[in-house]
């Protein structure tokens, strides 16, 4: 597509219910990121991915969050048994090439854990 | 442990006036430079960058200094327009080990930049 495509862009949950984030990646980008942004916070890193490679997790911040690339392009952040402190923008972003620094970002997913 | 600090979370300033946005950052390993500007509900958008090479970089009504003793940057949008009202982010990064991932870019909290008529 055009542009990283993210969705939903508003979610309301109920605390303790899981959720799933998509992010539809620019076509031919081979890297994949996801990261969040809480009220008053800069842009917190949560996972990697670039081709086939393991993805890098060291910024989930509990083993309630996973994500997974299908095909290498279409990505799917899961938060499970939501808590009030995962409210957040979830902002996805893809770049052409392992490492670039310049990132191409979707609009967001806002999740709000009632 | 804040690597990347933009200590003014929001900045007034009057159209046609230059607006500086700072950023101070504390890992001397960082050698590459970006900021981003982000609308509401937009996703941030690459704005201008510049290498630890340089100590300035211009791109039309945007220029970022960067003084690499006092591990500090700025952005200066001369003159500020009403589109420019934004919240700004500064990023961080070393090449060395910009291989994706924690290890790439560092985003601060972000600049509420306010023009005002």
């Amino acid at each position: 597509g055009a542009g990283v495509s993210q969705s939903p862009s508003n979610k309301v949950t109920e605390k303790g219910k899981d959720v799933e984030l998509r992010c539809d990646p620019i076509s031919g980008h081979t890297a994949l990121y996801w990261y969040r942004q809480s009220l008053g916070q800069g842009l917190e890193f949560l996972i990697y991915f670039q081709g086939n490679s393991a993805p890098d997790k060291s910024g989930l911040p509990s083993d309630r969050f996973s994500a997974e690339r299908t095909g290498g392009s279409v990505s799917t952040l899961t938060i499970q048994r939501t808590q009030q402190e995962d409210s957040a923008v979830y902002l996805c972003a893809s770049s052409l090439i392992r490492g670039a620094n310049v990132l191409t970002f979707g609009a967001g997913s806002r999740l709000t854990v009632l | 442990d804040q690597q990347v600090k933009q200590n003014s979370p929001s900045l007034s300033v009057q159209e046609g006036r230059i607006s500086i946005l700072n950023c101070d950052y504390t890992n001397s390993m960082f050698d590459y430079f970006l900021w981003y500007k982000k609308y509401p509900a937009e996703g941030p958008t690459f704005l201008i960058s510049i290498s630890s090479i340089k100590d300035k970089n211009e791109d039309g009504r945007f220029t970022v200094f960067l003084n690499k003793s006092a591990k500090h940057l700025s952005l200066h949008i001369v003159p500020s327009q009403p589109g420019d009202s934004a919240v700004y982010f500064c990023a961080a990064s070393a090449t060395m080990y910009s291989g994706g991932g924690a290890d790439g870019l560092t985003f601060g909290k972000g600049t509420h930049l306010i023009i005002q008529p």
